[in-house]
């Protein structure tokens, strides 16, 4: 079955904590993304891939990192994270002109 | 990019046609007419999307004004899991990486 899969679907930690979100396609995408989304609010995109190793900065890319080193995977790296990155994370992918795959979402709570 | 204005929230009632207006005045030629939804908290589902003509799926009808300032989602019959988030969004040619996604119109379908 084609899928975006994030792992885990839910973390709490502490602030300055290191961690990681997996995200995972198994369709040969190209394009990947994260975007966080708070309440009352749309999607924040805030890092996107267009293939391996070619990574950029969306909208509100500070306090994450991100890297592709592989078609499939683009995990998303909190490397200290602070309580205003409470949110629900997802990942997305696509190919070429086609609509966006999401993930089932990371609810994410930093204490 | 152009942006959009949806309604926050509307009613309709099960198995009648849901419309769903959205306002994209400032579109551009090249920018598609986007729509996604969000059932709860899960990830967003592609809906259908067009740039000048009508378009038509299983899922829904795309409605473009001639103008392409405004368009209209049509749920022909709407089941109660029909209740979402819905999100029009406009694509700047084939760019996933510049959508920006607003707040949506929150449409619930009552029994």
């Amino acid at each position: 079955e084609a899928q975006v899969t994030q792992n885990p679907r839910y973390l709490i930690t502490v602030t300055g904590k290191k961690l990681t979100v997996t995200c995972s396609q198994n369709m040969n995408h190209e394009y990947m993304s994260w975007y966080r989304q708070d309440p009352g609010l749309g999607l924040r995109q805030i890092y996107y891939s267009m293939n391996v190793e070619v990574t950029d900065k969306g909208d509100v890319p500070e306090g994450y990192k991100v890297s592709r080193k592989e078609k499939r995977n683009f995990p998303l790296i909190l490397e200290s994270p602070s309580p205003n990155q409470t949110s629900l994370y997802f990942c997305a992918s696509s190919l070429g002109k086609s609509p966006l795959h999401f993930g089932n979402g990371t609810r994410l709570t930093v204490t | 990019d152009a942006k959009t204005t949806q309604p926050p929230s509307m009613d309709c009632a099960e198995g009648r046609a849901a419309n769903l207006p959205c306002n994209h005045s400032t579109i551009s030629g090249n920018e598609y007419v986007y729509w996604y939804r969000q059932i709860h908290s899960q990830g967003p589902q592609y809906i259908i999307h067009g740039l000048k003509n009508n378009e038509t799926n299983e899922m829904a009808s795309l409605i473009i004004t001639e103008d392409r300032k405004s368009s209209t989602l049509i749920l022909p019959h709407a089941t109660l899991r029909d209740t979402a988030v819905y999100y029009c969004i406009v694509r700047v040619g084939d760019s996933n990486y510049q959508l920006i996604w607003g707040a949506g119109t929150k449409l619930i379908i009552k029994p």
